[in-house]
């Protein structure tokens, strides 16, 4: 099946400063990717959609300047948690849509990063 | 609007136990699709099985089985003679064109 990777898979940083976290399908295009957040014990829930050379769209209660999403090529994106705090701590996850897919139901998920934010 | 309730927060058995986790769907579009996941302790989340709202066969894979039915809006999970490697949390979800709704999961905990 698909591959898709995160990178870091985990990551600690000092409040204030700024993460990136890639999202990759390693062996496929994908026109749209997904990025979800999950806090311990919780479900997952949805961030924004990204999708490739435009703007990403960001669920109700999302903060865009704050969560910035880049997803310039097919087979990359990128979350950028900005001055992040110890309330950003958390479970990232991505998934990538197979380009061409009708409807969502080739999602492949990564990995996830954890993100700790002392 | 869409919604997906696992009412069972956690179940705990014993090995080689059989065991059904719950999974309840909302929606009122007739194309939908349905998952479900194990999320083990690492985090990521493994893809167990989907199914098309039209399609209501159940189905059997080794030891997970799956009962969909449309008329109560139930997509079931059914693990026969649990192990302790079945551990971890269940996902279920509705996708409906590009949107993924999860349940809140079921922390399945097997002792040996």
């Amino acid at each position: 099946g698909a591959v898709v990777s995160q990178h870091p898979s985990r990551v600690i940083c000092k409040s204030g400063t700024s993460v990136k976290i890639e999202c990759r399908s390693l062996d496929f295009q994908a026109t749209t990717m997904f990025w979800y957040r999950q806090f311990p014990k919780q479900s997952l829930m949805l961030m924004a959609t990204s999708n490739e050379g435009s703007k990403a769209t960001y669920e109700q209660g999302v903060e865009k300047d704050k969560f910035l999403i880049n997803h310039a090529s097919l087979t990359l994106s990128t979350l950028t948690v900005t001055s992040a705090h110890p309330e950003d701590s958390s479970f990232y996850i991505c998934s990538a849509l197979t380009s061409g897919a009708v409807e969502q139901e080739t999602q492949y998920f990564g990995p996830g990063t954890r993100l700790l934010v002392l | 609007a869409q919604k997906v309730t696992q009412a069972q927060t956690e179940i705990s058995v014993v090995e080689k136990e059989d065991v059904t986790l719950d999974c309840v769907y909302e929606t009122r579009d007739t194309t939908y699709y349905l998952f479900w996941y194990k999320q083990p302790p690492s985090g990521e989340l493994v893809f167990l099985i989907r199914r098309n709202s039209f399609d209501e066969q159940n189905e059997i894979s080794g030891r997970y089985s799956w009962n969909f039915q449309k008329s109560t809006s139930s997509f079931n999970f059914t693990i026969t003679a649990s192990q302790v490697v079945d551990s971890a949390v269940y996902f279920c979800a509705l996708i409906r064109g590009f949107k993924t709704i999860f349940g809140a999961g079921t922390r399945l905990f097997v002792k040996a």
